[in-house]
Formats: C-alpha cells, sequence, structure tokens
C-alpha cells in the first residue's frame, strides 16, 4: 500500500540553509496533511498541517506547500538547525477515516556545520 | 506540557505468549489510536478508539489483538498469541478530535 510516497530517503543540508521535503500521494480522497518529525527511540512529534482547503500554511520556520492537482506536498524549514537533524514522515488521512494517518516511509534529515 | 506515555519501553516475548502494551493519552483527548513500525517500514495504523469502541480498524488488526480503556486514564493493546512478525514497535497517540495525533515514545516488542 504505497499511498504515499517519501522518495528521497535522506537530505544532508547546510546549517543556515533551506531543507526541501518532498512527498507524493496517490489517494485523490485524501484531504488532510501532515508533517511528523522523529527522534530516535522517541514517538513522531506533530509539527505542522495542512487541509486540502488550502495551498499553503505556515507555523515559525516551517512552511507545508500543497499541490493538489500534482498530488504533491512539500515542507520548506528555513533556516535549518542542527536540532533539526531527524526522520521526516509526511502523513495524510481522508475526512471518511480521518483518524487513520496513512504514513510515508520517512526522510532522514542531516544538518550539518 | 502534556504527553502521552507508554509502558513498557521494551517487552520481550516468546511467541505464543500473550502481552499487553499499556499508554495514557493526553489527559483531555478523546480519540486513542495504535500504530506500529516494523523495523526499517512504514509507521502503520492498526485501529482508532473513541467512546469506548473501535472506530476503525486495518487488515493487520486481527482477532489477535484487542484494545480496552480499563478506566479513565489508560488505553492497552492486547495481543494474545505473539508472532515473531508482531516484533515491532508499537506507538500509542491519542487527539481532541480529528487533526493532528499526539504520540508517545513507543514500545520496543521483541517476540523470540
Amino acid at each position: 500500500d504505497q499511498q504515499v510516497k517519501q522518495n528521497s530517503p535522506s537530505l544532508s543540508v547546510q546549517e543556515g540553509r533551506i531543507s526541501i521535503l518532498n512527498c507524493d500521494y496517490t489517494n485523490s480522497m485524501f484531504d488532510y496533511f501532515l508533517w511528523y518529525k522523529k527522534y530516535p527511540a522517541e514517538g513522531p512529534t506533530f509539527l505542522i498541517s495542512i487541509s486540502s482547503i488550502k495551498d499553503k500554511n505556515e507555523d515559525g520556520r516551517f512552511t507545508v506547500f500543497l499541490n493538489k492537482s500534482a498530488k504533491h506536498l512539500s515542507l520548506h524549514i528555513v533556516p535549518s538547525q542542527p536540532g533539526d537533524s531527524a526522520v521526516y514522515f509526511c502523513a495524510a488521512s481522508t475526512t471518511d477515516s480521518w483518524g487513520k494517518l496513512q504514513f510515508g516511509a520517512g526522510t532522514q534529515v542531516v544538518v550539518t556545520p | 506540557e502534556p504527553e502521552v506515555t507508554q509502558t513498557p519501553s521494551h517487552q520481550v516475548t516468546q511467541m505464543g505468549q500473550e502481552v499487553i502494551l499499556r499508554c495514557v493519552p493526553i489527559s483531555n483527548h478523546l480519540y486513542f489510536y495504535w500504530y506500529r513500525q516494523i523495523l526499517g517500514q512504514k509507521v502503520e495504523f492498526l485501529v482508532s478508539f473513541y467512546n469506548n469502541e473501535i472506530s476503525e480498524k486495518s487488515e493487520i488488526f486481527d482477532d489477535q489483538f484487542s484494545v480496552e480503556r480499563p478506566d479513565g486514564s489508560n488505553f492497552t493493546l492486547k495481543i494474545r498469541s505473539t508472532k515473531l512478525e508482531d516484533s515491532a514497535m508499537y506507538f500509542c497517540a491519542s487527539s481532541t478530535s480529528g487533526g493532528e495525533q499526539f504520540f508517545g515514545p513507543g514500545t520496543r516488542l521483541t517476540v523470540l
């Protein structure tokens, strides 16, 4: 079941620069999208979400963009900080199954000094 | 800041044994979930629970699995007869309504 895909398993970025994480989905019924961050030995931590009625949502250093026609969303982190080094998961749900989050495989981000 | 807690952090069991994984959701949350992540794989939805009953379950959540909210604070996942392939990290989550779910730190289940 590959309804949510994160095709980049890893991303290395310099401190202070922009991190761009990408996520694609195949289910056109998805109408709510979330990004989570996960450190080793911890559970996923909610970062930011976006509803399908919007195309952008911003919260501090984090901005999520949604392109419904392309079934694509991205997370921008500006500026990147060493503490941002973690695995980032994209997740999606539908109105009918809003509690059932479907996760992508994750992207490991490493922020270098 | 309120958080979801899970116990134990690591559970080792023999194949065929019953295990109970425990979670204390955030106190004012009404919706509860279990997910699992097999090593190297995606986080997978198992079950959602609201108003003392299962709202939705995945194909993984077969008759060997059950959930319960035995009192006002705990939320448990029971696996009746564990198999080797049940070895995974199990995450509990809770939410106030639809929207962001808050996850616990997970229980690592190892079935030998």
